[in-house]
């Protein structure tokens, strides 16, 4: 399998910009999650899918950003407009169930808002 | 408090020596616990999971669980140079299924 697939990987907008993050999750996995990274603040669920709809979404920052996933092979995270404070490591991650299931991550995509 | 706190690091061992990486959580009901592998630059991957108290071992990894004191550990025995990297503690919360992963803890092993 080939496993997680993200893109862009890098990606430097201006602040103001829209940004569209995509992500393929493992065939077969009912479950998909959109986490960030930074430094200060380490690795953060942002919102998970379970068969394609958004079950828990507490972790959406604000308003700017929103996710969809329209169907079981393709999901995207979107940041509008994008702000400085947004620049991150965003993960997309699949697995088969949740609970106690391994999650298997994508290779990110590395956002700089300037 | 934090709902998982580790040590950042970096923690620094020789070679061959043991390394023992520490994870506490607040949630008292927590009752999954992994370890996540994460290299600079590239995702985390899973390398231990852990259900029941006391130990599991897997090769060269340990981990160690203690729900009374809501701790566990890593133990790496015979470190090598490759096991640099963020180790991320995540704890399963139990009313949600979700993982909550620490900031991790960087080690660094030197020859």
């Amino acid at each position: 399998d080939a496993g997680v697939i993200q893109s862009p990987r890098h990606e430097v907008t201006e602040m103001g910009q829209e940004v569209t993050l995509r992500c393929k999750p493992i065939s077969g996995h009912d479950y998909l999650f959109w986490y960030r990274q930074t430094m200060m603040r380490g690795l953060e669920l942002l919102i998970y899918f379970n068969n394609n709809v958004p079950i828990d979404d507490s972790g959406m920052p604000e308003d700017r950003f929103s996710a969809k996933m329209p169907n079981a092979s393709f999901s995207t995270l979107k940041i509008q407009p994008s702000e400085p404070r947004d620049s991150a490591v965003y993960f997309c991650a699949s697995s088969l169930r949740q609970g106690g299931n391994t999650i298997y991550f994508g290779e990110g995509s590395w956002l700089t808002v300037v | 408090q934090k709902e998982v706190e580790q040590n950042s690091g970096p923690l620094s061992v020789p070679e061959g020596a043991i390394a023992s990486l520490n994870c506490t959580y607040s949630d008292r009901v927590s009752q999954s616990f992994f370890w996540y592998r994460q290299y600079s630059g590239k995702s985390p991957e899973l390398i231990m999971s852990i259900y029941s108290n006391g130990d599991k071992e897997d090769g060269r990894f340990t981990a160690q669980l203690n729900k009374a004191s809501q701790y566990v550990s890593l133990l790496i025995r015979d470190s090598q140079p490759s096991d640099s990297a963020t180790y991320l503690c995540a704890p399963e919360s139990y009313n949600t299924d979700k993982l909550i992963f620490g900031t991790g803890t960087r080690l660094q092993v030197f020859p």
